[in-house]
């Protein structure tokens, strides 16, 4: 079946652009996960949601960063007025249920703010 | 504050032999771990996790310790093969409180050589 997939799959932006990212999770899945990676840095987490409860952002680096799900479907990570820091590969998860041991990741969206 | 620590960015072995990957945390709150595997341009791929209770778990050919006074984990892959060429991500969780949400250290590259 299909697995996560994240688009676009690049995108380079200008320092001060907003933009936006999208995943859509394993159908059926109404866990998703957001997590970046910074150059020469493990995975950080940002965010995740599971169903209908209100989503987890305490790793969400600053209020330029914010993330919607519909239902338990696409969801989308939009940064605003972006900087240079911001730069990084966003991996979007999914899992069944919340869980530890069973995120399924996407190939993710490599972001370069010039 | 790097919570997970993966103190050697590269690693290379010949095929065949052992490839010993490693993983410090500080935080004695995690108690659960877990190694993802991530080929270029994909996401991390689950690999292996063990909970705190255990000190070692085996799949295959791939192994994780535990020793949890030293805050340490390891992850042995015998015999190496190419295809186990890969970054590889050690994660930890406050399993317990079931939440998702995984700290990553920064990778170490495994290459195997033929």
């Amino acid at each position: 079946g299909a697995g996560v997939s994240q688009s676009p799959s690049n995108k380079v932006t200008e320092k001060g652009k907003d933009v936006e990212l999208r995943c859509d999770p394993i159908s059926g899945h109404t866990a998703l996960y957001w997590y970046r990676q910074r150059l020469g840095q493990g995975l950080e987490f940002l965010i995740y949601f599971q169903g209908n409860s209100a989503p987890d952002k305490s790793g969400l680096p600053s209020d330029r960063f914010s993330a919607e799900r519909t239902g338990e479907s696409v969801s989308t990570l939009t940064i605003q007025r972006t900087q240079q820091e911001d730069s990084a590969v966003y991996l979007c998860a999914s899992s069944l249920v919340l869980s530890t041991d069973t995120q399924y990741f996407g190939p993710g969206t490599r972001l370069t703010v010039l | 504050d790097q919570q997970v620590k993966q103190n050697s960015p590269s690693l290379s072995v010949q095929e065949g032999r052992i490839s010993i990957l490693n993983c410090d945390y500080t935080n004695s709150m995690f108690d659960y771990f877990l190694w993802y595997k991530k080929y270029p341009a994909e996401g991390p791929t689950f690999l292996i996790s063990i909970s705190s209770i255990k000190d070692k778990n085996e799949d295959g050919r791939f192994t994780v310790f535990l020793n949890k006074s030293a805050k340490h984990l390891s992850l042995h892959i015998v015999p190496s093969q190419p295809g186990d060429s890969a970054v590889y991500f050690c994660a930890a969780a406050h399993g317990s409180s079931n939440t998702g949400k995984l700290i990553f250290g920064q990778g170490t590259t495994l290459q195997v050589k033929p």
